[in-house]
């Protein structure tokens, strides 16, 4: 069946250091969300990849979706205490039902 | 607007016993969805509805039941809770096949 993997599952760095999580998908996506998660909280919606090969930024996050549509990554410059929280990509088969398969999360710790 | 609404926040349930889980958008989204999360782990989709009248099973729909009667409203509803559904469910909705936006959600634990 459709399954999206998501590494690493976990990672605590210094603040400063970059971060990255991959996400991939056994078949091809329609498009792939990334959320994030507080602790204790809700998931928020960050991002949408829908084209081939398409690179978005929001500051200091940079959102990749691969050439196949099949993997993505998300990479933190230099991290900050604020970005604390699990990050999980979101994978749309399609069928316009916006059904989504979420990945497992990467948990990211940032050490002051 | 409030977004998304679940009530109750928390609950525990005994075996056996039955529940209804409660969500409410005030966006106007014709896209609605119940998850599940187990502790550590990812979201699994329980149900969904694309429009008032139109349910489909998700991932994992056993053990639930669905209704959608009006653009607003998407309870969820358990019968014979069992331990295995001890888990926090999200409520989510969409205007269309895009951003999800989520509720509080409600942490459920069956004894």
């Amino acid at each position: 069946g459709q399954q999206v993997m998501q590494i690493p599952q976990y990672q605590h760095v210094q603040e400063g250091e970059d971060f990255t999580t991959y996400c991939n998908s056994s078949t091809t996506l329609s498009n792939i969300q990334w959320y994030k998660q507080r602790p204790g909280g809700h998931p928020v919606f960050l991002i949408q990849l829908v084209k081939s090969g398409e690179v978005k930024k929001q500051k200091r996050l940079t959102f990749q979706f691969g050439e196949a549509k099949k993997n993505s990554s998300l990479h933190i410059t230099a991290t900050q205490t604020t970005d604390v929280g699990t990050y999980f990509c979101a994978g749309d088969y399609g069928g316009a039902t916006n059904k989504l398969i979420f990945g497992t999360g990467t948990l990211l710790a940032v050490q002051p | 607007n409030a977004g998304v609404t679940q009530t109750p926040k928390f609950r525990i349930l005994k075996i056996g016993q039955s529940m209804t889980l409660q969500c409410t958008q005030d966006m106007n989204h014709n896209y609605m969805y119940w998850y599940r999360q187990d502790p550590g782990m990812g979201l699994k989709l329980i149900y969904y509805s694309v429009g008032a009248g139109i349910t489909d099973k998700g991932e994992v729909p056993n053990g639930y039941n669905v209704s959608r009667s009006t653009t607003e409203d998407f309870p969820l509803r358990l019968e014979l809770a069992a331990p295995s559904q001890t888990s926090v469910y999200f409520c989510a909705s969409s205007y269309y096949t895009d951003t999800q936006y989520f509720g509080p959600g409600t942490r459920l634990t069956v004894l």
